[in-house]
């Protein structure tokens, strides 16, 4: 079984500052790990994903991550935040198996003020 | 890349109708599909996942005679909400994964309200 905890339901930061969403995720098999933002009335984008290979994952829009297995974590970080970076975030677990949906963080909320 | 619609993006309906809403992979095969329900600042829920050419598995909870799932080909998933109640109303999402890649693509979403 699979499940993800996103700590934080809302985050607020202003523009420039880092940006911190935490992810961490349950799996009785080796994970893979996304990132997912949402804005206002639209459909889901890929924001990173981890699957194997280097722990450190860079996705678009100056996002990256970091696999922690230690940790059980996937947390989400921006260097330096932009007010464009105002959406929902989720974090969502999956495996490389036949038939396994990916299973749904609740969600972050992230704040840009100016 | 891979490219996944969905049809209608919108929709609004009475109750009692049924509204059918299609999941589409446009340049892949998919031989497993999901839908996914979202309520308004809410996580996406998954509701079932299809197989081609055998019946959807729900998870726990989701009524089965109440939204049909059918996946007849290697390129489309249909849903379909039987009754509909006001309670219907919500943001339905679909996915499909690649047979190739195991990787899932995620569709436009449709918003559905039921008046």
């Amino acid at each position: 079984a699979q499940s993800v905890t996103q700590l934080g339901s809302h985050v607020s930061v202003s523009e420039g500052a880092l940006v911190l969403l935490r992810c961490n995720y349950s799996s009785s098999v080796p994970p893979y790990l996304f990132w997912y933002v949402q804005y206002p009335n639209q459909g889901l984008q890929l924001l990173l994903k981890y699957t194997t290979g280097a722990t450190l994952v860079k996705g678009i829009n100056g996002f990256e991550a970091e696999f922690k297995k230690s940790e059980t974590s996937f947390h989400l970080t921006k260097p330096s935040a932009h007010m464009s970076d105002a959406a929902e975030y989720f974090c969502a677990v999956g495996a490389n198996q036949a038939g396994t949906a990916l299973i749904f963080g609740k969600g972050t909320t992230l704040s840009v003020s100016s | 890349g891979a490219v996944v619609s969905q049809h209608p993006s919108r929709v609004i309906c009475k109750s009692g109708t049924s509204v059918k809403i299609e999941c589409r992979s446009l340049d892949f095969q998919a031989t497993t599909m999901f839908w996914y329900r979202q309520f308004p600042k809410k996580s996406l829920m998954l509701m079932a996942t299809s197989n081609e050419g055998s019946k959807a598995t729900y998870e726990q909870g989701v009524e089965k005679d109440k939204f049909l799932i059918n996946h007849a080909s290697l390129t489309l998933s249909t849903l379909t909400v039987t009754s509909a109640h006001p309670e219907d109303s919500s943001f339905y999402i679909c996915s499909a994964r690649s047979h190739l890649t195991y990787e899932q693509y995620f569709g436009p979403g449709t918003r559905l309200t039921v008046t």
